[in-house]
């Protein structure tokens, strides 16, 4: 069946540091791939999604770049923000079903 | 405003107890779903639906009910409510665009 495994936390950072979160997945056929963050005591918000290889999703600062030969969907973001303090979760969507397979979230949390 | 909406945000229950979770979404979503939280495990979807009048299972649907009368409702019970129940439960729809989340109830059961 469809997994995603992404890089475990927390990961602390000081502001303007890099960010990268590692995410990589199994799938039976060609899934699109997608980073939802949460906010401290909200709900899930898409950040980002890409749908096919070598597509590059970007929003807020952030990217990914969907990799088909290392099945991967690595977060990327330059220069944080405190505000940028939240859990990713890293999710794949199979273009045959509808269901959004997600891996365990990696918290971050930005430091002044 | 347009979206998913949940209710209660939050919930103590004693252990054998049974509760409704409401779920209502106004964006005329034929696809609905629920989704637990758990520390560690990312979301786990419980149960879904295609359409109104069609269920079926997710990964974890022991002990969780759900039906579907409605397009914008998508109610889901506890039957008897057990302390590895205590969860952050998410509710969502979905159309081509993606997913929309509602805020979240959070269950404690003692």
């Amino acid at each position: 069946g469809d997994s995603v495994t992404q890089m475990e936390g927390p990961v602390t950072l000081s502001e303007e540091a890099f960010l990268t979160i590692n995410c990589t997945y199994t799938a039976t056929g060609y899934p699109s791939l997608f980073w939802y963050v949460q906010y401290p005591g909200e709900g899930l918000q898409l950040l980002l999604k890409a749908t096919k290889a070598d597509d590059k999703g970007s929003n807020k600062g952030f990217e990914a770049t969907y990799r088909k030969e290392t099945t991967s969907f690595h977060l990327e973001k330059g220069s944080v923000q405190v505000s940028d303090s939240a859990v990713y979760f890293c999710a794949l969507r199979e273009r045959s079903d509808y269901k959004l397979s997600f891996g365990a979230g990696t918290t971050v949390t930005v430091r002044a | 405003n347009a979206g998913v909406t949940q209710t209660p945000k939050f919930q103590v229950l004693k252990t054998g107890q049974s509760m409704t979770l409401q779920c209502a979404q106004d964006m005329n979503h034929e696809y609905m779903s629920w989704y637990r939280q758990d520390p560690g495990m990312g979301l786990r979807l419980i149960h879904y639906s295609v359409g109104a009048g069609i269920t079926d299972q997710g990964e974890v649907p022991n002990g969780y009910n759900v039906s579907r009368s409605t397009t914008e409702d998508f109610p889901l019970r506890l039957l008897s409510a057990a302390p590895s129940q205590t969860s952050v439960y998410f509710c969502a729809s979905f159309e081509g665009y993606g997913y929309t989340f509602g805020s979240g109830t959070r269950l404690t059961v003692v």
